[in-house]
């Protein structure tokens, strides 16, 4: 079955230290992946998908499909970067949703 | 552009009552999605539409639960009776069709079934 895992339920990061949130997937196919972000009292948003391999507000993901993941990372941290994070793959014309883990950027 | 519309933005019921919910996609989105979101938990698809029609509700609990999208754009979601474990965020997500990946979330209505 497809599924989406995120194993951090939180991550709490200091500011300016790298940030990597961790996502791993199954999926018996070539899998499409996203990151959704969601900032405090914000809708939820796409971040980045992994096909346009560009960086959005400083992060980025690569997809390894050797070891099935799609770990979002980000060099510098940013007090900004506070929200949660969702990790998404495409089936069909369907999303589906990791548990998301809520980034925490300390100051 | 104005984002997706949803209402009410919360609601208090009983266990056993009913409720209904709203969404207004964004103009030109053929393609309207509803998803549930438990607490702690990711958003999970409930039904998908295409215009009008019913593309995905293989997760929706038809017992209680139904949706329907008239003229293709604005949308109800109905919960009929509600459980204690429909105590979630509704949320209301629409796309071009051919862009699933670029869904536009509303701000979801948060229920509560005591």
């Amino acid at each position: 079955a497809q599924r989406v895992t995120q194993p951090e339920k939180l991550l709490s990061v200091f500011k300016g230290a790298p940030v990597e949130l961790k996502c791993n997937y199954s999926y018996s196919g070539s899998p499409e992946l996203f990151w959704y972000v969601q900032y405090s009292r914000q809708r939820l948003q796409l971040l980045l998908r992994h096909i346009s391999r560009e960086s959005i507000k400083g992060f980025t993901a690569d997809l390894n499909k050797g070891e099935t993941s799609f770990h979002l990372k980000k060099p510098f941290a940013q007090e900004e970067d506070s929200a949660m994070y969702y990790c998404a793959l495409r089936r069909d014309d369907k999303i589906i949703f990791g548990k998301g883990t809520r980034l925490h950027i300390l100051p | 552009e104005a984002g997706v519309a949803q209402s009410p933005r919360y609601k208090i019921i009983e266990k056993r009552q009913s409720v209904a919910f709203w969404c207004n996609p964004i103009s030109g989105h053929a393609t309207l999605y509803w998803y549930q979101q438990i607490l702690g938990q990711g958003p999970k698809l409930l039904i998908q539409f295409q215009n009008n029609g019913v593309v995905d509700d293989s997760q929706l609990p038809k017992d209680r639960f139904s949706a329907e999208r008239l003229k293709g754009v604005d949308s109800t979601l109905k919960i009929q009776p509600a459980k204690l474990e429909d105590s979630a965020v509704y949320l209301c997500a629409s796309s071009w069709g051919d862009r699933a990946y670029e869904q536009y979330f509303g701000p979801g209505t948060r229920l509560t079934v005591t």
